[in-house]
């Protein structure tokens, strides 16, 4: 089946530092989205994206909809200890309405 | 506004029995969703309704899985003869249907574990 490449696996942050993780896919998606997940807890929505080129902020948080539509970027902007935790991709291609498709998740850890 | 609420939290049952799950999704939100999360996995889609409608179901749903949204408001989903692959967290989502796809919000998962 269809699957999301999101990279990287994993990342070390010190509070300050800027953060940027990327999903790529072989199929042209027709919605991305990002969400982060804590331990023990379900996904949270950070960003929202339906338009190849589409740049979206929310607070520290900025995604992008890739021109190809196979691919999308998060960037973290000055990261504070709250940022840990594990951020996928996900996103609808063809014509399903339902099926979210999501990468394997990046897993935010602070630095020791 | 309540998010989506699951129950319950945490299910833990022998090999063979039965289990139920809960969601009740975001009230005026009329498309619900079903996903399985493994450790280290994102979530895999299950199967999703529109109000009553059952309308995709996923390969991953063996015949062993059952799930229902008889009002079109909460839905059930329902794993007869559990096995131990069944460990795993199910997680409920919903969202408003429309033009394009709108986001779908997460509830905080029921985690299964079979002994």
């Amino acid at each position: 089946g269809q699957q999301l490449n999101q990279s990287p696996q994993s990342m070390f942050i010190q509070e300050g530092e800027d953060v940027s993780m990327n999903c790529t896919s072989s199929s042209i998606f027709n919605t991305w989205l990002w969400y982060k997940q804590d331990p023990g807890e379900g996904p949270v929505l950070l960003i929202a994206l339906y338009k190849a080129g589409e740049l979206t902020s929310n607070g520290r948080l900025t995604a992008q909809f890739g021109i190809t539509r196979k691919d999308s970027f998060l960037n973290i902007s000055a990261s504070i200890p709250s940022d840990v935790g594990i951020y996928f991709c996900a996103g609808h291609y063809g014509g399903s309405q339902g099926n979210l498709i999501f990468g394997k998740g990046t897993k935010l850890s602070v630095k020791p | 506004d309540t998010g989506v609420s699951q129950d319950p939290r945490h299910k833990i049952t022998k090999r063979g029995q039965n289990v139920t799950f809960r969601c009740d999704p975001i009230s005026e939100h009329n498309r619900l969703y079903w996903y399985r999360q493994t450790l280290g996995q994102g979530p895999e889609f299950l199967t999703y309704f529109q109000n009553e409608a059952q309308l995709e179901k996923s390969r991953l749903l063996s015949d062993r899985f059952s799930a229902e949204r008889p009002k079109g408001s909460f839905s059930t989903l329902e794993i007869q003869r559990t096995e131990q692959g069944d460990s795993a967290m199910y997680l409920c989502a919903s969202s408003l249907a429309g033009t394009h796809n709108q986001p779908q919000h997460f509830g905080d998962g029921t985690r299964l574990s079979i002994l």
